[in-house]
């Protein structure tokens, strides 16, 4: 039983639009959210993470939006760049990941030139 | 300053073989995770180590096991290995364990790539 699912398995985005990757999770329990970023043959990066007493955070070009209510939560990228081009997870965790990061499958962003 | 080094980038085995993966995290860091990626999957916790000490295990058989040394080095042990076994294998390190809500994040490693034939 998937906790963290992310239902897109792709993405294509024109450079310089607005890349919207989504997430959706079952765990009520979860109060922290991240999303890492991966390279093909790297491991995956941190980009950006709530808490679940937020709603929104923003870090430059990458805005991450919780809806708890509906158990949603949604990374956008503004603008989109060509370097964005790669694989996102989303990933959850109870009481500060004691029970290890739960991740979502990824979604594949592609950036279209 | 060094990232998380994971050897070796890639290996080959066959059915009912054991391997061994070892990580170095980045220097300082004291927690290990470790983590299996495969595309049905996604990325699952396999275990976390602290000071030497096995403080998490994730929902997978006793063939996956693993230990943390005094160097804070770890290493991953699969016995018997099955088909299903073959998967990226991620290891990740923190400053404190179980990192959360305003503590240091994990950084994982390039991963070791296990293919079972």
């Amino acid at each position: 039983d998937q906790q963290v699912k992310q239902n897109s398995p792709s993405l294509s985005v024109q450079e310089g639009r607005i890349s919207i990757l989504n997430c959706d999770y079952t765990n009520s329990m979860f109060d922290y959210f991240l999303w890492y970023k991966k390279y093909p043959a790297e491991g995956p990066t941190f980009l950006i993470s709530i808490s679940s007493i937020k709603d929104k955070n923003e870090d430059g070009r990458f805005t991450v939006f919780l809806n708890k209510s509906a158990k949603h939560l949604s990374l956008h990228i503004v603008p989109s760049q060509p370097g964005d081009s790669a694989v996102y997870f989303c990933a959850a965790s109870v009481g500060g990941g004691a029970d290890g990061l739960t991740f979502g499958k990824g979604t594949h962003l592609i950036i279209q030139p | 300053k060094a990232g998380v080094t994971q050897t070796p980038r890639y290996l080959i085995k066959t059915r009912g073989q054991q391997v061994t993966l070892s990580c170095s995290p980045i220097s300082g860091h004291r927690s290990v995770s470790w983590y299996q990626q495969t595309p049905g999957q996604g990325l699952q916790f396999l275990f976390e180590y602290f000071s030497e000490t096995q403080r998490n295990k994730g929902n997978f058989p006793g063939r996956f096991s693993g230990r943390q040394f005094s160097n804070s080095r770890s290493e991953m042990n699969v016995s018997t290995l099955e088909l299903g076994d073959s998967a990226l294998y991620l290891c990740a390190s923190s400053l404190v364990p179980q990192p959360g809500i305003g503590e240091e994040k994990l950084f994982f490693g390039s991963g070791t790539q296990l293919s079972v034939l």
